[in-house]
């Protein structure tokens, strides 16, 4: 256990529905990633937070996407309108950042497995 | 685009011998390379990272190499243990503004044969 958690574990919905997924990093990490991840694949970046801030998207999220770290503490990824190709792992990660500091290791939650059907 | 990948999708390997795993990258630009292990249902968890201007990084049981002459990364996991069995995937990160994204490959599953 990193200490990086994820919620909903699983997550099964229909097509065009909405799913949010929640993330909760370690306390006093300032920076939460998500990723993405299809069998056999390795993660995808998808868009990171330094505390409240969300700093980059990658341009795997489309519109449907949406993520924010409202007090810079847990974070939330929602999807609207789920398509049979969002169907992934969704991960989250985090880390204690600072400037000049040697690589800032990323912790990896278990992650959301989404399967939309 | 650039990209970070992987020699072999499968490694099975018998209990206590030596494991290899080998990457290829294509980004010579990466700041560090961070090998990650991968257990069914788990995220990813960090192993080892090697600076870009290293040759070797050593850790308990595991030792990574960088060539920087040929973009070739490998992991060697000595006495390998049942508990090794895992997805292994090696990433490169590039620093810009602060940024640390990683860039991951596709994965080498090794197993160890009892």
């Amino acid at each position: 256990d990193t200490g990086v958690s994820q919620d909903p574990r699983h997550k099964i919905t229909k097509r065009g529905q909405n799913v949010t997924f929640r993330c909760d990093p370690i306390s006093e990490h300032n920076r939460l990633y998500w990723y993405r991840q299809t069998l056999g694949q390795g993660p995808e970046f998808l868009t990171y937070f330094q505390n409240e801030a969300q700093l980059e998207k990658s341009r795997l999220l489309s519109d449907r996407f949406s993520a924010e770290r409202p007090k810079g503490s847990f974070s939330t990824l929602e999807i609207q309108r789920t398509e049979q190709g969002d169907s992934a792992m969704y991960l989250c990660a985090s880390s204690r950042w600072a400037s000049g500091k040697s690589y800032n290791e990323q912790f990896f939650g278990p992650g959301t497995r989404l399967t939309v059907l | 685009g650039e990209s970070v990948g992987l020699h072999l999708p499968t490694l099975s390997v018998q209990e206590g011998d030596n494991s290899i795993i080998n990457c290829a990258y294509s980004n010579s630009a990466s700041d560090y390379f961070i090998w990650y292990k991968q257990e069914s249902g788990k995220g990813p968890q960090f192993i080892i990272d090697i600076r870009s201007n290293m040759d070797k990084r050593q850790g308990q049981r595991v030792t990574v190499l960088l060539n920087k002459t040929v973009k070739h990364l490998s992991l060697q996991i000595a006495a390998t243990q049942p508990g090794d069995s895992a997805v292994y995937f090696c990433a490169d990160l590039l620093r810009g503004f602060g940024n640390e994204k990683l860039t991951f490959g596709t994965g080498t599953r090794l197993t160890i044969i009892p």
